[in-house]
């Protein structure tokens, strides 16, 4: 079946500390894979999106690549802020006319000023 | 406002009550879903409506779970005889159309069952 695996939380970091939380994938066919992320006391948000392989989704200074090779889609970010703190979702969808997304657990950032 | 738009944001039952949730989607999207998100989870789908059509209900736990969409825009989750483990934060995303379009998500409502 489609799973997605994220790195277990939660993550502190320090303010311009530089970011990584891995996402693994297994899928059949070619899925379409974000990242959404949830601010405290708010909804999902998409962050990035990445519809082919060794495509690069990217907005905020937040970056991920489609590895098909290594069925993963890591989320980076130079260097973070205090209001990145939030919990973040990797997900899939899988391709043709498939519609449901399929999420990682989710981990949850804290950033330290 | 522009957004999906759920209600209520907090609903608290007994057990063994009905409880009805309703969403908003945005003005014009065909593509409606429904998730279940325990606490410290992903969200899990439950089901999906394209307008007023139920095509995929796959992630309905039970039949105590029951979604509409008579109209194609608005939608009510409704869950008979509830269950403790029916408390978690239940989310509505709109899209759209079919195909590589976005979904955006309502702020949920927080379902306690007591």
């Amino acid at each position: 079946g489609n799973s997605v695996t994220q790195m277990e939380g939660p993550v502190t970091l320090s303010e311009e500390a530089f970011l990584t939380i891995n996402c693994t994938y297994t899928a059949t066919g070619y899925p379409s894979l974000f990242w959404y992320v949830q601010y405290p006391g708010e909804g999902l948000q998409l962050l990035l999106k990445a519809t082919k392989a060794d495509d690069k989704g990217s907005n905020k200074g937040f970056e991920a690549t489609y590895r098909k090779e290594t069925t993963s889609f890591h989320l980076e970010k130079g260097s973070v802020q205090v209001s990145d703190s939030a919990v973040y979702f990797c997900a899939l969808r899988r391709g043709q006319g498939a519609q449901k997304l399929v999420f990682g657990q989710g981990t949850r950032l804290t950033i330290n000023p | 406002g522009a957004g999906v738009s759920q209600s209520p944001r907090y609903k608290v039952a007994k057990r063994g009550q009905d409880v009805a949730l309703r969403c908003d989607p945005i003005s014009g999207h065909v593509s409606l879903f429904w998730y279940q998100q325990a606490l410290g989870q992903g969200p899990e789908f439950l089901t999906y409506f394209q307008n007023e059509a139920q095509l995929d209900k796959s992630g309905l736990p039970s039949d105590r779970f029951f979604a509409e969409r008579p109209e194609g825009s608005v939608s009510t989750l409704k869950i008979q005889r509830t269950q403790q483990e029916d408390s978690a934060v239940y989310l509505c995303a709109s899209s759209l159309a079919v195909g590589n379009q976005p979904q955006h998500f309502g702020d949920g409502t927080r379902l306690s069952i007591l």
